[in-house]
């Protein structure tokens, strides 16, 4: 138990579908983060919030559209995804930018 | 643009055996962590290493960096069957905008009795 928690768990999605990831944490921290995990290949930076404002979007296509509305919260919005969307989508959080990141279990998301 | 590479990608040992799994990366950065990753599980905070020759140890795991050669080693000692797991490098490259964590492939390591 990190302290990052993330709902829901599991998710299977339709490409016309609209759902949201949320991630909670109550460490204080004043950084988050979503990360994407394909198999295969390495972990990639979507979003970077540090306090509440976004300081990092990594060519993330518009179909995936981040919320923060403070420091303990962030969403993932999901819109017309793509099959090669589906993937574990990790929520993380820092106490600063530039301090070790403590991450939540993940939401396995597949696109069908 | 960072790069982090590590070596190998799949790691299959006995018990009682040690081996050093390896990190390198292309550009200046003083900050490197270690994770590990149980299947369908997150991502869990081994070690932080925040200096050139910095070396920390927890118990069969130990960790150094050498941040003019760009490289960090994870060094396991006697593995136990527990360790099996996905172990991954990340290197935080400082920027104007702020922190970027880049992360390896991450090497999956299985113990086998």
């Amino acid at each position: 138990e990190t302290g990052v928690t993330q709902t829901p768990r599991h998710l299977v999605m339709g490409m016309t579908n609209k759902k949201s990831l949320k991630c909670e944490q109550h460490l204080g921290h004043n950084a988050m983060y979503w990360y994407k995990q394909s198999a295969k290949k390495p972990l990639e930076l979507m979003f970077v919030y540090n306090f509440k404002e976004q300081t990092e979007n990594n060519s993330v296509p518009s179909r995936f559209s981040p919320e923060c509305p403070n420091s303990s919260h962030l969403f993932l919005h999901l819109h017309t995804l793509q099959p090669e969307d589906s993937a574990l989508y990790l929520c993380a959080s820092s106490r600063e930018l530039n301090t070790e990141a403590f991450f939540g279990q993940g939401t396995r998301l597949t696109v069908v | 643009e960072l790069k982090v590479e590590q070596n190998p990608l799949f790691l299959s040992m006995q018990e009682g055996k040690n081996y050093t799994i390896y990190c390198n990366y292309s550009t200046t950065s003083d900050r490197l962590y270690w994770y590990r990753q149980d299947p369908g599980k997150s991502l869990e905070s081994l070690f932080v290493l925040l200096s050139n020759g910095a070396v920390k140890q927890e118990g069969r795991l130990m960790a150094s960096l050498d941040t003019k050669a760009r490289l960090s080693t994870l060094h396991i000692t006697a593995a136990v069957h527990d360790l099996s797991a996905t172990y991954f490098c990340a290197v935080d490259s400082l920027r104007t905008s702020g922190s970027r964590l880049t992360f390896g492939e991450g090497t999956q390591l299985t113990v086998n009795p």
